[in-house]
C-alpha cells in the first residue's frame, strides 16, 4: 500500500509570513506528484503537476520543488494572505497512470 | 466553460437504501475518476473510466459499490444497500488524457450521510 505523507497536519500563520509544508512518498515506481488546494465549500482545483527530479514550478506566490531520489515534495507560499486558507492536498502516481494516491492534506489558516 | 458537474450536492437516505451519484464530466475529457473522502480520511480512489477500456475497479471497497459511464461522458455510482459506513463526500474528477502528468478537474461532490 502506497503511503503519502503531509506534515504538518495544520499550521496557522499570519498573514504576510511565509511559509511551506512537506509530501512524502515511496521513491519507488514514481511517476507524477500533484499538489491541489481545497477550500471550504469548493472543489480541489490543481496547482502543480511535477515528474522529474528536481523540478520546480511557479504559480504568483505559490511554488513547488520535487526530490524524486529521496521522495519528498515541498510546497512554498510567499508572504501568505488569507485567500490562501485551504487545504493542501498532495497525491502521487506510481506505476499506473489511473491512480492518484493522496496524502491527508495540510490545513492552512492565514490570520489578519 | 463549464467544469465537472456532480449531482446532487447533498444526499441523506436511510440505512439499506440504494443510491446513485451522477457525475458531468468536462466535455472533450476521456478520463474519469470517483473518490470519496471519509471524516478524517485522506481522499480515496474509487474507480477509474478511460475512453472505452475497461474500468480499473481495483478502489471499490465491496461489492455494493457499481459505476457505469455512458456513452464516454456521464458516469453515476450506485451504492446498494447502503451503511452507515458509507456517509463519505464522494468527488468525480476528469482529465484530458490518461496520463500521470494530467492534471485532475474535481466536482464539487456530493455530500453523502447515511441514518
Amino acid at each position: 500500500i502506497l503511503n503519502v505523507e503531509q506534515s504538518p497536519q495544520s499550521l496557522h500563520v499570519q498573514e504576510g509570513d511565509s511559509t511551506n509544508f512537506t509530501c512524502s512518498f515511496p521513491s519507488s515506481n514514481f511517476y507524477a506528484l500533484h499538489w491541489y488546494r481545497w477550500e471550504t465549500a469548493k472543489s480541489p482545483e490543481a496547482l502543480f503537476v511535477m515528474t522529474l527530479n528536481g523540478d520546480e514550478k511557479k504559480k504568483g506566490r505559490i511554488s513547488a520543488t520535487l526530490n524524486t531520489k529521496e521522495g519528498y515534495s515541498y510546497l512554498y507560499i510567499k508572504g501568505s494572505q488569507p485567500e490562501d486558507s485551504a487545504t493542501y492536498l498532495c497525491a502521487v502516481n506510481t506505476g499506473t497512470a489511473s491512480k492518484l494516491t493522496f496524502g491527508t492534506g495540510t490545513r492552512l489558516q492565514v490570520m489578519l | 466553460g463549464a467544469g465537472v458537474s456532480q449531482s446532487p450536492s447533498n444526499k441523506v437516505t436511510e440505512k439499506g437504501k440504494d443510491v446513485e451519484l451522477r457525475c458531468d464530466p468536462i466535455s472533450g475529457h476521456t478520463a474519469l475518476y470517483w473518490y470519496r473522502q471519509s471524516l478524517g480520511q485522506g481522499l480515496e480512489f474509487l474507480i477509474y473510466f478511460q475512453g472505452n477500456s475497461a474500468p480499473d475497479k481495483s478502489g471499490l471497497p465491496s461489492d455494493r459499490f457499481s459505476a457505469e459511464r455512458t456513452g464516454g461522458s456521464v458516469s453515476t455510482l450506485t451504492i446498494q444497500r447502503t451503511q452507515q459506513e458509507d456517509s463519505a463526500v464522494y468527488l468525480c474528477a476528469s482529465s484530458s488524457g490518461s496520463g500521470s502528468n494530467q492534471p485532475q478537474h474535481f466536482g464539487d461532490g456530493t455530500r453523502l450521510s447515511i441514518l
